[in-house]
């Protein structure tokens, strides 16, 4: 099922420094993971994804790690920019088109 | 790129009153659409998916009578909150899947009743 929570853990970090947001996931036959970014009053921007058949993939700035064994999602920001402060949920999908959501995480970027 | 538009962004109505949020593809064709609601501080919970030329399928737990969803054409869902009341307020979200795979997310539509 779905994981909601009432407060939204938060990671803040510096301008130019990497974060690295964490998302343990529930279903163990979800095959395909996503990162999205949400905006304050936005709907959710996708950012990278990832398929179980690999554990590392690389995008601009950003990489996916997973670990199936522990069923656990990392996101990786390099150098991280005001502009990447949002909230970002990982998301799991598996033999659905059904898109189940994570807690989120805030980043927050102070200079 | 591929773009779902929703519509409106947002709307304030007043408690009883019914609302429709609109949800199109801009650029291909989606036999499925998904709506999520979302509430402060929380992360997007999954109300029903939408297909098109049948029933939606809904979640437990969301009245189907309350939350009613039309996909009349590849290209457009529609939710309506039929006598909408305070606790209603939320963030509603659209979802639509380019080829089964690509999702793309509306911009979302706050709706706020008084």
């Amino acid at each position: 099922g779905e994981s909601v929570g009432l407060h939204l853990p938060t990671l803040s970090v510096q301008e130019g420094d990497n974060s690295i947001i964490n998302c343990a996931y529930s279903n163990s036959a979800s095959d395909y993971f996503i990162w999205y970014k949400q905006e304050s009053g936005k709907g959710p921007q996708f950012i990278i994804d990832i398929r179980s058949n690999m554990d590392k993939r690389q995008g601009q700035r950003v990489t996916v790690l997973l670990n199936k064994t522990v069923k656990h999602l990392s996101l990786q920001i390099a150098a991280t920019q005001p502009g990447d402060s949002a909230v970002y949920f990982c998301a799991e999908r598996g033999n659905t088109d059904k898109l189940i959501f994570g807690t989120g995480t805030r980043l927050q970027v102070f200079p | 790129g591929a773009v779902v538009s929703q519509h409106p962004s947002w709307v304030i109505c007043k408690s009883g009153t019914s609302v429709k949020i609109e949800c199109r593809s801009l650029d291909f064709q989606a036999t499925t659409m998904f709506w999520y609601r979302q509430f402060p501080k929380q992360s997007l919970m999954l109300m029903a998916t939408s297909n098109e030329g049948s029933k939606a399928t809904y979640e437990q737990g969301v009245e189907k009578d309350k939350f009613l969803i039309n996909h009349a054409s590849l290209t457009l869902s529609t939710l309506t909150v039929t006598s909408a009341h305070p606790e209603d307020s939320s963030f509603y979200i659209c979802r639509a899947d380019r080829d089964h795979t690509e999702a793309f997310f509306g911009q979302g539509t706050r709706l706020t009743v008084v």
